[in-house]
Order: C-alpha cells, then sequence, then structure tokens
C-alpha cells in the first residue's frame, strides 16, 4: 500500500557523531520536505526538494543536510555542526509545492 | 515573518457537541489552508484542505475560510472522545508551508 516511510523510529546520537534517517515513498510525488517539531510547538521547515536532485533550504537548515538522487528518497544527516538536535523528524511528502502533504510517522532523535 | 496563530488550548467539550477549533495567518497571499490531527506522540494526519473562501464539508468536518479576515476555521460535530487531540492549523505562503503551534483539544466522555 502507498506510504511514507521514516527509519528508525528512535535514533540515539554521540556527540560529534553525524547520524542520518531515511525518508522513502511510493506514492509517486514529486515533493519532498522534511521538518522538526519540538514540544508544544508546530512544525518548522528544514529542507524541501520539488524534484530529484534538487533541493532548497528552509527556515532552520544549518546543521543539516540533504539528497535527492532518487524520486522516491529524501534522506536527511543531521551534523555534529547541530547542537541541539533532539526533537521529532518528520518527513512529508506531496503531489506539487501547493498540494496538500502527507507525514510519515516520524524519527526521535535524542542525544546519549 | 509569516505567522499562523492558533490558541494552544486545551479546548474542553462534552461529548456529542461541537468543537470549534480557529486559527488567523499573516499572510494574505496564502491561497491554500489545512488542517492536520496529531495524536500524542505520532505524526500528523491531513483531514481538511480549503482553497475557497466559504465552507467546505467532509463528514463530521467542516472547514471555514474567510480571507477577507485572514480566519481559518474547523468544526467538529458530534465530537467524540476518539476526537482528542492536537490540531494543527497550516497555510501555503510562498513555496511552504506555515504550521501554528496547534490547539489541544479534549473531549469529555
Amino acid at each position: 500500500d502507498g506510504g511514507i516511510t521514516q527509519s528508525p523510529k528512535y535514533l540515539f546520537r554521540k556527540e560529534g557523531q553525524n547520524v542520518t534517517l531515511s525518508c522513502e515513498q511510493n506514492l509517486n510525488h514529486d515533493a519532498m520536505y522534511w521538518y522538526r517539531q519540538d514540544p508544544g510547538q508546530g512544525l518548522r521547515l528544514i529542507y524541501y526538494s520539488q524534484i530529484v536532485n534538487d533541493f532548497q533550504k528552509g527556515d532552520i537548515a544549518e546543521g543539516y543536510s540533504v539528497s535527492r538522487e532518487k524520486k522516491e528518497s529524501f534522506p536527511l544527516t543531521v551534523t555534529s555542526a547541530q547542537k541541539n538536535p533532539t526533537a521529532f523528524y518528520l518527513c512529508a511528502s506531496s503531489a506539487g509545492l501547493n498540494q496538500p502533504q502527507h507525514f510519515g510517522d516520524g524519527t526521535r532523535l535524542s542525544i546519549l | 515573518q509569516k505567522e499562523v496563530e492558533q490558541n494552544s488550548g486545551p479546548l474542553s467539550v462534552p461529548e456529542g457537541a461541537i468543537a470549534s477549533l480557529n486559527c488567523t495567518y499573516s499572510d494574505r497571499g496564502s491561497q491554500s489552508f489545512f488542517w492536520y490531527r496529531q495524536y500524542s506522540g505520532k505524526s500528523p494526519e491531513l483531514i481538511m484542505f480549503i482553497y475557497s473562501n466559504g465552507d467546505k464539508e467532509d463528514g463530521r468536518f467542516t472547514a471555514q475560510l474567510n480571507k477577507a479576515s485572514q480566519y481559518v476555521s474547523l468544526l467538529i460535530r458530534d465530537s467524540q472522545p476518539s476526537d482528542s487531540a492536537t490540531y494543527l492549523c497550516a497555510a501555503h505562503s510562498s513555496y511552504k508551508l506555515i504550521f501554528g503551534s496547534g490547539t489541544r483539544l479534549l473531549v469529555r466522555p
């Protein structure tokens, strides 16, 4: 069945370590997004991609990197430069930039 | 900075009542608006979207949009305890969705 798969569900990062969050979709959507959600807050956009091999920074891109080598996949790397990475990370996709976005189940990242 | 504002709540209603959730947005250029439901510890789930002024109904849910007042609302009729969740309002602004921080709804049995 169609959907967005994020893995892992929980992730722990050590000091100075880069970690990569996976996001795969089989909805044939062109646009994909990464958001961060902190407790009691709304979602903040980290990066988005309209098409393969193209992506743009969102509001809080510092300390993060992405790639979009395949239409189905949009992995997010949380680098050691991100000093406060503990959050709930959500991947979303949509048929186009102005279309409804659908979310994966999320990845919870914590610091060890 | 474009913003979407929501009352954080909690909004408490008895089972069977109408729950009314409200949202204002700052970008007059926003053309599309979305309501998401988020249960505690889970990801947001799209429940309604609206592009035109007026009302849009889907089952027990009605979304209302007033672009002149920059106001969006979500009505939930016959509220059920399973509707207890945080409801996120989002407005499309330029290339992205701007999310409010959400209103927590509690439906009392």
